[in-house]
């Protein structure tokens, strides 16, 4: 079974662009969660995904949105990006909402210069 | 506000050495501990996962205890191989909340040496 895809790997930006970042989950999981990695602040939840509405959302901007399609594909957007949203991207993919067990995928790194 | 803590941040050691590896926690009321590894360009893979009620679990060479009263957990990997380098983190579930609420601590990154 193929594990969570995210597109692209690797993207650079420049301040007030915006960005769409994708994720594809594990065939038959439902749920999808967004996190972001940054060295200073960590591995922080963005949101999370499940059957096509926005279940749970961590404290982030609002310039940071996404969605999820019918076949629970799910993008994340960034809207007038800024130098500190330079962070790597990643998108966990789980059968149910709110499981312990998630399958993450191998992040988007996003530099914004 | 839940606080997690990992030290220490980075550890080499030879090949074959036990090893111990720290997570403490501020708020003690916590559904779930779980301890994940991250190699370089790649996601996060799931290693252990101690519910609040149980005071440790083991998969092959590692076992993971919790002590929710000190606030602490403990990764204790034996025999360890070159193939465990990785960055190890851990991570808190609070109370009646989503997984996704989980606090992560900054990691540990371990380094084995042939």
């Amino acid at each position: 079974k193929a594990g969570v895809t995210q597109t692209p790997r690797y993207l650079i930006k420049t301040r007030g662009q915006q960005v769409t970042l994708s994720c594809s989950p594990i065939s038959g999981h439902r749920s999808v969660s967004w996190y972001q990695q940054t060295p200073g602040q960590g591995l922080q939840f963005l949101f999370e995904y499940f059957s096509e509405t926005q279940r749970n959302k961590g404290n982030f901007p609002g310039r940071f949105s996404g969605r999820q399609f019918s076949n629970s594909r799910s993008e994340m957007n960034v809207s007038t990006l800024e130098l500190g949203d330079s962070a790597l991207y990643l998108c966990a993919s789980s059968p149910i909402q709110g499981s312990d067990t998630q399958y993450f995928g191998p992040g988007t790194r996003l530099t914004v210069l | 506000k839940q606080e997690v803590t990992q030290i220490p941040a980075a550890l080499s050691v030879p090949e074959g050495e036990n090893l111990v590896l720290n997570c403490s926690f501020t708020d003690s009321a916590i559904y779930n501990l779980q301890w994940f590894r991250q190699d370089p360009g790649k996601g996060l893979t799931s290693l252990l996962l101690i519910q609040s009620s149980q005071r440790e679990q083991t998969s092959g060479r590692l076992n993971a205890s919790l002590d929710k009263s000190s606030g602490r957990s403990t990764l204790y990997i034996a025999a360890s191989q070159p193939g465990d380098s990785a960055t190890y983190l851990c991570a808190v579930r609070p109370w009646n909340t989503n997984a996704g609420k989980s606090t992560f601590g900054d990691g540990t990154t371990l380094t084995v040496k042939p």
